[in-house]
């Protein structure tokens, strides 16, 4: 069965830091791109970073770059995201997902794990 | 970035009723159009991929159409486990993917 866990998620104050996990089975990790999405009520679904199968490339959103550092580690089939100098902006309930080759539509997700930023 | 506006934002209807959902996106995307269905306390799920494809394992009362700008999702006769929220989400412009706002289909 393909699955996507993610944890780490926390109550941490502004300018705090966190490290999100996401465990994966059910499919060959190393070869697929795989990516961070966030929820919030006001501004819906927004995607916050992505990786490469090897883990040679990554990109973030504009509102995270700098602060925020994805990684993989394919022997142990999971996926990171380091997140450091947290705003109140950055809370949100965080999505990892994976990203078919083929289509670029995310076709896995995970049940989410909640970051709250609040002093 | 590209701006993905989705209508009605919210709808209601009936069981067995036929419902259409729109997506615009702000530039031409060609057909890389997704749609996902979000059911409360749960992770989105892909039904349609690059506009028209259902995902495997979706019923065929949905089904997606359009390319350019506008998009449609269609579901032909509404069952009581198809109310949800449901969200555009445009893989032209990758990595910078944008979702639409979403549209809360309701029970009326």
């Amino acid at each position: 069965e393909v699955q996507l866990v993610e944890s780490g998620g926390v109550v941490v104050q502004p300018g705090g830091a966190l490290r999100l996990s996401c465990a994966a089975s059910g499919f060959t990790f190393g070869d697929y791109s795989m990516l961070w999405v966030r929820q919030t009520p006001g501004k819906g679904l927004e995607w916050v970073s992505l990786i490469i199968g090897d883990g040679s490339r990554t990109y973030y959103a504009d509102s995270v770059k700098g602060r925020f550092t994805i990684s993989r580690d394919n022997s142990k089939t999971s996926l990171y995201l380091q997140m450091d100098s947290l705003r109140t902006e950055d809370t949100a309930l965080y999505y990892c997902a994976k990203v078919n080759w083929l289509t670029k539509a995310f076709d896995m997700w995970g049940q989410g794990t909640r970051v709250t930023v609040s002093s | 970035d590209i701006q993905m506006t989705q209508s009605p934002s919210s709808l209601s209807a009936s069981v067995g009723d036929r419902v259409t959902i729109t997506c615009r996106a702000s530039q031409s995307i060609s057909n890389f159009l997704n749609w996902y269905q979000q059911k409360p306390g749960k992770a989105p799920k892909l039904l349609i991929y690059t506009a028209s494809y259902l995902q495997s394992g979706v019923p065929s009362r949905f089904s997606g159409s359009g390319a350019g700008t506008d998009f449609t999702l269609t579901i032909s006769s509404l069952q009581p486990e198809d109310f949800a929220t449901y969200f555009c989400q445009q893989s032209y412009s990758t990595p910078m993917y944008t979702f639409g706002q979403g549209t809360k289909l309701e029970i009326k």
